[in-house]
């Protein structure tokens, strides 16, 4: 079955910087990749997805860059806040009838003010 | 528009103790997921149901069981409860996800300690 892997677990970057965090997935037929945001005590939101036909998507601060050939997506912030900080989630969808949206271990992210 | 409502936030059982996480959405989305996620850890997926009447194993279903007689619904049930079932429990529900943003909308979460 699909795995997907997560690097760093943890991150701490100075407000303004950037921060990257990589995924590698192992089912070359995934074709949807999303990001998740979880807040504490909160579940995951959305933040940005990218589907397999494309190889970087961006929604204001946020983008996200996907290499079909080497399985490997990553999310890259620019200009982080304090409101960043959170845990990031990847996930992975194969495209056929199992529907199963497999995440990585996630990654705390801070931001120091 | 509640989305996806999740009870109880928080229980303690005993080891060998049943309960049911309810889940209940509001959305009319076919797709609903139970996750689960422990410390440190992803959130891994335990069953999962693309519509009323089935379901289907996920990466981690031993000692759970689930049902879905309605769209809305999509009770999970531990039935001997263990120790290594204490986490915190995630429901989901999504339209197809392979149309669209295929977006996943999470409940708040149900935190289970099993002592």
């Amino acid at each position: 079955g699909e795995n997907v892997e997560q690097h760093p677990s943890t991150l701490s970057v100075q407000e303004g910087d950037s921060a990257v965090i990589k995924c590698t997935y192992s089912d070359s037929a995934s074709n949807y990749f999303p990001w998740y945001k979880q807040e504490l005590g909160k579940g995951p939101q959305l933040i940005i997805d990218i589907r397999s036909n494309v190889g970087e998507k961006k929604d204001q601060r946020i983008a996200v860059t996907l290499n079909k050939t080497a399985k490997h997506f990553s999310l890259h912030i620019t200009e982080t806040q304090p409101e960043d900080s959170a845990v990031y989630f990847c996930a992975a969808l194969r495209g056929d009838s199992s529907y199963k949206l497999i995440f990585g271990s996630g990654t705390r992210l801070l931001v120091r003010p | 528009n509640a989305g996806v409502t999740q009870t109880p936030k928080f229980r303690i059982l005993k080891i060998g103790q049943s309960m049911t996480l309810q889940c209940t959405q509001d959305m009319n989305h076919n797709y609903m997921y139970w996750y689960r996620q422990d410390p440190g850890m992803g959130l891994k997926l335990i069953y999962y149901s693309v519509g009323a009447g089935i379901t289907d194993k996920g990466e981690v279903p031993n000692g759970y069981n689930v049902s879905r007689s309605t769209t809305e619904d999509f009770p999970l049930r531990l039935e001997l409860a263990a120790p290594s079932q204490t986490s915190v429990y995630f429901c989901a529900s999504s339209r197809h996800p392979a149309v669209g943003t295929g977006e996943l909308f999470f409940g708040e979460g149900s935190r289970l300690t099993v002592l």
